[in-house]
């Protein structure tokens, strides 16, 4: 079956620290692969996608890429800012009808 | 205009009471969802519903019922309520297609008393 592995939190870093979240996924077939990010008191949005192997997904100086040998999609940012605070998902969709959702890490970065 | 609309967006009652939470987008998406997320963040589906038809029922008690009256909005109905059901709930949205990505509404916090 489906499923989504990623590291657990709380994460806490300094202002300018490079982050990782790690993210390893089991698929049946070739999945889309997704980075979502909650704020405090507001529903998830969409961070970063990456639809085939080998891909990179980037935004906001976030970035990860979709590697199939290793079945994994790690979350990286090489200086992250307080306003980076929140619940980083990593997610994983087959068929673009269900989606499958690792268990959330919370970050927070302190100035 | 918010793409996913839910209301409302706190929600406290008593346990035994039946209450509703409503969703809408106007995105024009096949696909609605509903979403439970308990107080470790843990994200669990709950049903999904393409153009009015149910095509995800994970294992949640049939206390749970989700309608969909047209493809634009899906509701959720929520008979004697109890104190594990405190929650926040959230409505999500997607056109069909593996690269398509979810649309989220910004929650319904339930707390039963």
């Amino acid at each position: 079956g489906n499923s989504v592995t990623q590291m657990e939190g709380p994460v806490t870093l300094s202002e300018e620290a490079f982050l990782t979240i790690n993210c390893t996924y089991t698929a049946t077939g070739y999945p889309s692969l997704f980075w979502y990010v909650q704020y405090p008191g507001e529903g998830l949005q969409l961070l970063l996608k990456a639809t085939k192997a080998d891909d990179k997904g980037s935004n906001k100086g976030f970035e990860a890429t979709y590697r199939k040998e290793t079945t994994s999609f790690h979350l990286e940012k090489g200086s992250v800012q307080v306003s980076d605070s929140a619940v980083y998902f990593c997610a994983l969709s087959e068929r673009g009808n269900q989606f499958y959702f690792g268990t959330g890490t919370s970050l927070t970065v302190i100035p | 205009d918010t793409a996913v609309s839910q209301t409302p967006k706190y929600l406290v009652t008593q346990m035994g009471n039946d209450k509703s939470i409503k969703c809408e987008q106007n995105l024009g998406h096949d696909t609605m969802y509903w979403y439970k997320q308990d107080s470790k963040k843990f994200l669990k589906i709950m049903f999904s519903y393409n153009n009015k038809e149910l095509i995800i029922n994970e294992t949640v008690p049939n206390r749970f019922s989700p309608k969909s009256p047209d493809k634009a909005h899906l509701n959720l109905h929520i008979n004697s309520l109890e104190l594990g059901d405190s929650a926040v709930y959230f409505c999500a949205s997607s056109q069909a297609g593996p690269m398509e990505k979810l649309f989220f509404g910004s929650g319904t916090q339930l707390s039963v008393l």
